[in-house]
């Protein structure tokens, strides 16, 4: 079974419009962390935003926010008023064992979704 | 020069052939990492190392070989590979092996 499933292949939005991208997980592990990751045509894999599975509070970086919903293992990220330079692959992943005390430290991604930012 | 880089970008390689993926980070950091990355499937783990020693070999083919003279390089040697090992290989750091890791732009590999 995928631990991280992203059911958007392909995603457009028009510039300055926010857009969220879905990502759920399956993990039975209390303890966890998730990832997003940008990764434009150029290959480099850009860290984005983080969320632990037990902070309270969404985490938020700039225009980028994470709607975190843990009873439905949704780790969606939201982007606030999308520029063209948004348009990019986007990966959602998760590393299990977060307190336990560092002895899991993989990353599992899903299969990523593609961002178009229309002009 | 700051950050993950890569050499080469691009590589284009026979089957018969033997060549290395370079990685080096300035970042100070003390676990490195190679990932491939295939078309349409996810990011996958390839070999982890923690201060030079290796860590993870996530049941890799022998004709993938990695080497990690030191925290700040990391090499992958391949041998023989097969046209299915046309990928992009990323490298990846991170302070410790529980910390947030960072990319490199990649190797786009094709093998004839």
């Amino acid at each position: 079974a995928q631990k991280i499933t992203q059911t958007q292949p392909g995603m457009f939005v028009q510039e300055k419009e926010a857009v969220t991208l879905d990502c759920t997980y399956d993990t039975s592990d209390p303890s966890y962390g998730l990832f997003w990751y940008k990764q434009p045509s150029s290959g480099e894999m850009i860290f984005l935003i983080y969320q632990g599975s037990y902070d309270q509070q969404n985490a938020t970086e700039g225009r980028y926010s994470l709607n975190f919903q843990k009873a439905r293992k949704s780790a969606n990220l939201v982007i606030s008023a999308s520029q063209l330079g948004d348009s990019a692959m986007y990966f959602c992943a998760m590393r299990e064992g977060e307190g336990s005390g560092g002895s899991n430290y993989k990353l599992t991604f899903g299969k990523g979704t593609l961002l178009t930012v229309n002009p | 020069e700051t950050g993950v880089t890569q050499t080469p970008r691009h590589l284009v390689m026979g089957m018969t052939n033997k060549k290395s993926l370079k990685c080096e980070q300035h970042l100070g950091h003390n676990a490195m990492y190679w990932y491939k990355q295939s078309a349409k499937k996810p990011l996958e783990l390839m070999f982890v190392y923690n201060f030079k020693e290796q860590t993870e070999n996530n049941s890799v083919p022998s004709r993938f070989s990695p080497e990690c003279p030191n925290s700040s390089h990391l090499f992958l040697h391949l041998h023989t590979l097969q046209p299915e090992d046309s990928a992009l290989y990323l490298c990846a750091s991170s302070p410790k092996l529980v910390y947030e890791q960072f990319f490199g732009p990649g190797t786009r590999l094709t093998v004839l």
